[in-house]
């Protein structure tokens, strides 16, 4: 059981947009930042936004995030096939450590 | 760009050690965090938790008392130790790079990733 809850997986057709979420308590979210990961199949783990809703260098503004409360965002746009793949939001904990959420499968009809 | 590689035996006995060193290229290994990061096979993500270059670490409180993280700022290379392992411990284990700070409110994220090593517990 994740710490931080995600669905396990989100559908749209090529060129929608789709919305995953990321629900937290104030232990986490509510009081610090999230990050999201993209793993492609078979592949490490990237980051994709940071800081709630910032994009790294090289990461398109197609991917977006944003943060309300305890619950995060990531927002596709312009899905493509080279999107499909499982998305993991994760933050600090007041435990002193990283948590994830279970990852979310998106698929690219 | 800084790039990790993981190494270490691909095959470990129950109840035995666990070893896996990530050397760090293409910068520096000090003043950052580092974070060790596993997955077992059709799994979600698990941290296991961080070392900065001075030595300071956090680790999961689940795998706590198992884990011990070490850093060689000689070598550019930081390892992870998991003690007592058992088949639960099969997983793919990451290295990471860490950006951390707060505004209020902390940011820490793992921005470089190594590509993995897979680490099979069993007799």
């Amino acid at each position: 059981q994740s710490v931080l809850t995600q669905p396990p997986s989100v559908s749209a057709a090529p060129g929608q947009k789709v919305t995953i979420s990321c629900s937290g308590s104030s232990s986490n979210i509510g009081n610090n930042y999230v990050s999201w990961y993209q793993q492609l199949p078979g592949t490490a783990p990237k980051l994709l936004i940071y800081e709630n809703n910032k994009r790294p260098s090289g990461i398109p503004d197609r991917f977006s995030g944003s943060k309300s409360g305890t619950s995060a965002t990531l927002g596709i746009t312009g899905l493509q096939t080279g999107d499909e793949a499982d998305y993991y939001c994760g933050t600090w904990d007041s435990s002193l450590s990283v948590v994830f959420g279970g990852g979310t499968k998106l698929t690219v009809l | 760009q800084v790039q990790l590689q993981e190494s270490g035996p691909g095959l470990v006995k129950p109840s035995e050690t666990l070893s896996l060193t990530c050397t760090v290229s293409g910068g520096s290994i000090s003043s950052y965090y580092w974070s060790w990061i596993r997955q077992p096979a059709g799994k979600g993500l698990e941290w296991i938790g961080r070392i900065y270059t001075s030595g300071s670490t956090n680790y999961n409180p689940s795998l706590k008392s198992r884990v011990t993280m070490s850093v060689d700022t000689s070598k550019n290379q930081f390892s992870l130790k998991l003690s007592s392992v058992t088949a639960a411990d099969t997983a793919v284990y990451y290295c990471a790079s860490a950006q951390s700070g707060s505004y209020p409110g902390y940011y820490y994220y793992m921005d470089v990733w190594g590509k993995g090593t897979t680490v099979t517990v069993s007799s």
